[in-house]
């Protein structure tokens, strides 16, 4: 079955240290993989997508499909990417989106 | 358009009772997407639309769920009987092409079911 495991529930860092959210999927076919973001109070959004290869608020990710990861990183974490992260699968069979059960980061002073 | 709305925020209800919720999305979105949070985990797919046609339902969504978009626009969710383990937050979601995946959120309706 497809699966999106995301295995750290909270990351603590402080301000300018390096960050990396560890994602890992289970599927066969062709992944499309992203990264959402919940900050507080706020809703739900598309943080980057893999095909798109861009980086977005410092943030990059980069689909591993050898070891089957889609990790985000980011080289000097700031408060306000203190949030909650989700990574997402998309299959190629379908547009709904399958998540992990997401990471909190927090970026302390 | 301030983006996707759903309306209540909040509902209580008794076990056994039916609950209905309505979702708005961006205007011109042809799909839609109805999605269930518990906590401490990501949000679970439960069923989606393009236009008026309900195109995937998951199988967690039992013969009590039902969803509705009669237009193509809005949608409802009802809960019939509802369960203590029904409590979730019920997110709904509208997307529309290029951007393949990037789904837009509403802020959820929270259900508590005593």
């Amino acid at each position: 079955a497809q699966r999106v495991t995301q295995p750290e529930k909270l990351l603590s860092v402080f301000k300018g240290a390096p960050v990396e959210l560890k994602c890992n999927y289970s599927y066969s076919g062709s992944p499309e993989l992203f990264w959402y973001v919940q900050y507080s109070r706020q809703r739900l959004q598309l943080l980057l997508r893999h095909i798109s290869r861009e980086s977005i608020k410092g943030f990059t990710a980069d689909l591993n499909k050898g070891e089957t990861s889609f990790h985000l990183k980011k080289p000097f974490a700031q408060e306000e990417d203190s949030a909650m992260y989700y990574c997402a699968l998309m299959m190629d069979s379908s547009y709904k989106l399958i998540f992990g059960s997401g990471t909190r980061l927090l970026v302390r002073p | 358009d301030t983006g996707v709305s759903q309306d209540p925020r909040h509902k209580i209800t008794k076990r056994g009772q039916n609950v209905t919720f309505r979702c708005d999305p961006i205007s011109e979105h042809n799909r839609l997407y109805w999605y269930r949070q518990t906590l401490g985990q990501g949000p679970e797919f439960l069923t989606y639309f393009q236009n008026e046609a309900q195109l995937e339902k998951s199988r967690l969504l039992s013969d009590r769920f039902s969803a509705e978009r009669p237009k193509g626009s809005f949608s409802t969710l009802e809960i019939q009987r509802t369960e203590q383990g029904d409590s979730a937050m019920y997110l709904c979601a509208s997307s529309s092409g290029p951007v393949v995946g990037e789904q837009f959120f509403g802020p959820g309706t929270r259900l508590t079911v005593l």
